[in-house]
């Protein structure tokens, strides 16, 4: 496709259900960022993909949290026994293959646990 | 660590006047920084970015941004305000991880453009 998407653009669970978000992204990007935005604030990093390389999951906030991506295509973010805490968008982006290139964000996944 | 202060959360304009968002960054080493916009219901957008070349930095839709260490400053301006200006920016600093180049955004200045 022309960008990163995601899905679902909303979702709202509830206290203590899993959920999973799904991010494609740019085709030939081989570079994937997974990023959270509460309410009022800015973007924090949670994981990184590059290739077939381990990720780097210096970001994600607990052990409730995990991402998987098969090769260079689709990752999927899971959040598991949902916290209200844990209402927020989650942005996905994707870059080229190395340090500088722009990381072009998808829309989000609006996150809502009741 | 890497880190950018948004003075103000919050910026008024009308159409047609002078834009200033402020950015303050902290930084060991001289660092890369960015301005990313972003519109309602729409994803992230790069406005520019620096990397240690011209310390005025040409983006898109008019805006630029000038590096001044001595501040450490990266301030944002454009000249005109748009109706279509009004949107979150976000000052970004870079922080480079083994691998991989690591954004730390700050909390987001949302600008308001009246007619």
């Amino acid at each position: 496709g022309a960008g990163v998407s995601q899905s679902p653009s909303n979702k709202v669970t509830e206290k203590g259900k899993d959920v999973e978000l799904r991010c494609d992204p740019i085709s030939g990007h081989t570079a994937l960022y997974w990023y959270r935005q509460r309410l009022g604030q800015g973007l924090e990093f949670l994981i990184y993909f590059q290739g077939n390389s381990a990720p780097d999951k210096s970001g994600l906030p607990s052990d409730r949290f995990s991402a998987e991506r098969t090769g260079e295509s689709v990752s999927t973010l899971t959040i598991q026994r949902t916290q209200q805490e844990d209402s927020a968008v989650y942005l996905c982006a994707s870059s080229l293959e190395g340090s500088r290139n722009e990381q072009f964000f998808g829309p989000g996944t609006r996150l809502t646990v009741l | 660590a890497q880190s950018v202060t948004q003075l103000d959360s919050h910026v008024s304009v009308s159409e047609g006047t002078p834009v200033l968002l402020r950015c303050n960054y902290s930084s060991s080493y001289s660092p890369s920084l960015f301005w990313y916009v972003q519109h309602p219901n729409k994803g992230l957008q790069l406005l520019l970015k620096y990397t240690s070349a011209a310390t005025l930095v040409k983006g898109i839709n008019g805006f630029e941004a000038e590096f001044r260490k001595s501040e450490t400053s990266f301030h944002l301006t454009k000249p005109s305000a748009h109706m279509s200006d009004a949107a979150e920016y976000f000052c970004v600093v870079s922080e480079m991880i083994t691998g991989f180049q690591k954004l730390v955004f700050g909390t987001g200045t949302r600008l308001l453009v009246s007619p």
